[in-house]
């Protein structure tokens, strides 16, 4: 089965500008979610959602963040205005429903996000 | 609440030299622990899991145990190979279901 898309693989933008990002997750994987790791720091868990629906949103860091997920398939993050301290790398990770509670997730090869 | 402690790095280290990766937590009950793994150039990967106290998990010679007693869950690799070479990150399952993760620590194996 193909894994979970991420692109781009990198992006440079800006300081104020907009950048979207997108995941697709495995086809049938019901659970979506974003983490972020900022350099050198830990990967922090950005939000997860249940096919269409926002499960969990409480790792995002303010309002310049908004994701989506039409239709429950594939999800894009929007940065708007980007900010410098947003620069990092951005993963996707989908997992099937029943495998929620004790396993791990499949993760995409992330995107690489620098705001000058 | 829930985090995870993992020993800064990196770590440099000669082929066939024996690796040990600390990992302690802090949580509520008994989650679930993982080793992740991110190759240059590559995603993360799942290395291996527990699920429960004094559960081992291994693979590709690595192996790590889930100590209640000491909340931590080490990895080991008895031979490391240059193609080792990689960051690797502890992590736990939330009770939300979200992963908590350590800093990373990054590994050089040199020939």
């Amino acid at each position: 089965e193909a894994g979970v898309t991420q692109f781009p693989s990198h992006s440079v933008i800006e300081k104020g500008q907009t950048v979207t990002l997108r995941c697709d997750p495995i086809s049938g994987h019901d659970n979506l979610y974003w983490y972020r790791r900022v350099m050198g720091k830990e990967i922090k868990f950005l939000l997860h959602f249940v096919k269409e629906s926002k499960q969990d949103e409480s790792g995002m860091p303010n309002n310049r963040f908004l994701a989506e997920r039409t239709g429950g398939t594939y999800s894009t993050l929007k940065v708007q205005p980007a900010e410098l301290e947003d620069s990092g790398v951005y993963f996707c990770a989908s997992s099937q429903h029943d495998r929620v509670l004790n396993y791990g997730y499949t993760f995409g090869s992330g995107t690489r996000l620098t705001v000058v | 609440g829930n985090s995870v402690t993992q020993m800064e790095g990196p770590v440099t280290l000669s082929e066939e030299a024996f690796l040990t990766i600390n990992c302690t937590y802090t949580a509520t009950g008994y989650p679930s622990l993982f080793w992740y793994v991110q190759y240059p150039g590559e995603g993360l990967q799942l290395l291996l899991k527990a699920t429960k106290a004094d559960d081992k998990g291994s693979n590709k010679g690595f192996e790590a145990t889930y100590r209640k007693e000491t909340t931590s869950f080490h990895l080991e690799k008895g031979s490391v190979q240059v193609s080792d070479s990689a960051v690797y990150f502890c992590a736990l399952k939330g009770s939300q279901g979200n992963l908590i993760f350590g800093k990373g620590t990054k590994l050089s194996v040199k020939p």
